[in-house]
């Protein structure tokens, strides 16, 4: 069955600090790839999409994810967290549904 | 533009009640929807999902009911609430062609 793993469920990190939320897919010919933020009692958010093209995709609030099929990864990075990116990220995967990861709760600590 | 509005957003029943979640979309016809549950400190689960009027496909077995009745009307019932269906609703719907999800913002439910 395909499934996405996410590899950490909570990751704590200060301010100012890089950060690599990890995620991996069941292999697919073909497969488009999501991460998603979530702040409290919300719903969830876009932040990138992969869908073919660059490896490397951009997405909203300083986030961007790498595409590597070689290792079926997608992991989300930023190059330096603020406060205001404390939340859950779910990373996912579009087969033929929408399947998601557990999460990862990202905490940023002053 | 596309938008998804789902109420209550809130909710506290008792074991044994029932209950009607609704979900509305606007701005597109003929969505593919979805209910996704999310228990505390868990991921997302896919509860149902549906590709039209009528058409509804069960992902779990459970004491939980959907219904689309209405193009952009989705609803979540169940006859009888247990303590295990606390958790966070939310409805979403299938934005372009490229499997995006698009969130409502959510309705928590507490049943006591």
């Amino acid at each position: 069955a395909q499934s996405v793993t996410q590899l950490d469920s909570q990751v704590p990190v200060f301010e100012e600090a890089p950060v690599e939320l990890r995620c991996n897919y069941s292999s697919s010919v073909s497969v488009y790839l999501f991460w998603y933020v979530q702040y409290p009692n919300q719903g969830l958010q876009l932040l990138l999409k992969y869908l073919s093209g660059s490896t490397l995709v951009k997405g909203i609030n300083g986030f961007e994810a790498e595409f590597n099929k070689s290792q079926t990864s997608f992991h989300l990075r930023k190059p330096s967290v603020h406060i205001s990116d404390t939340a859950e990220y779910f990373c996912a995967a579009a087969y033929n549904d929408m399947r998601f990861g557990a999460g990862t709760r990202l905490t940023v600590k002053p | 533009s596309q938008t998804i509005h789902q109420w209550p957003a809130t909710l506290v029943q008792p074991v044994g009640s029932p209950l009607s979640l609704e979900c509305t979309v606007e701005g597109t016809s003929n969505p593919n929807l979805y209910w996704y549950r999310q228990a505390a400190g868990r991921g997302l689960q896919l509860l149902f999902y549906s590709v039209g009027i009528g058409q509804i496909s069960s992902e779990v077995p459970q004491n939980l009911s959907a219904s689309r009745p209405q193009d952009r009307q989705f609803i979540l019932s169940s006859k009888k609430l247990l303590l295990s269906d606390s958790g966070f609703y939310l409805c979403a719907f299938i934005k372009g062609d490229t499997g995006e999800l698009f969130f409502g913002e959510g309705s928590r439910l507490t049943v006591l």
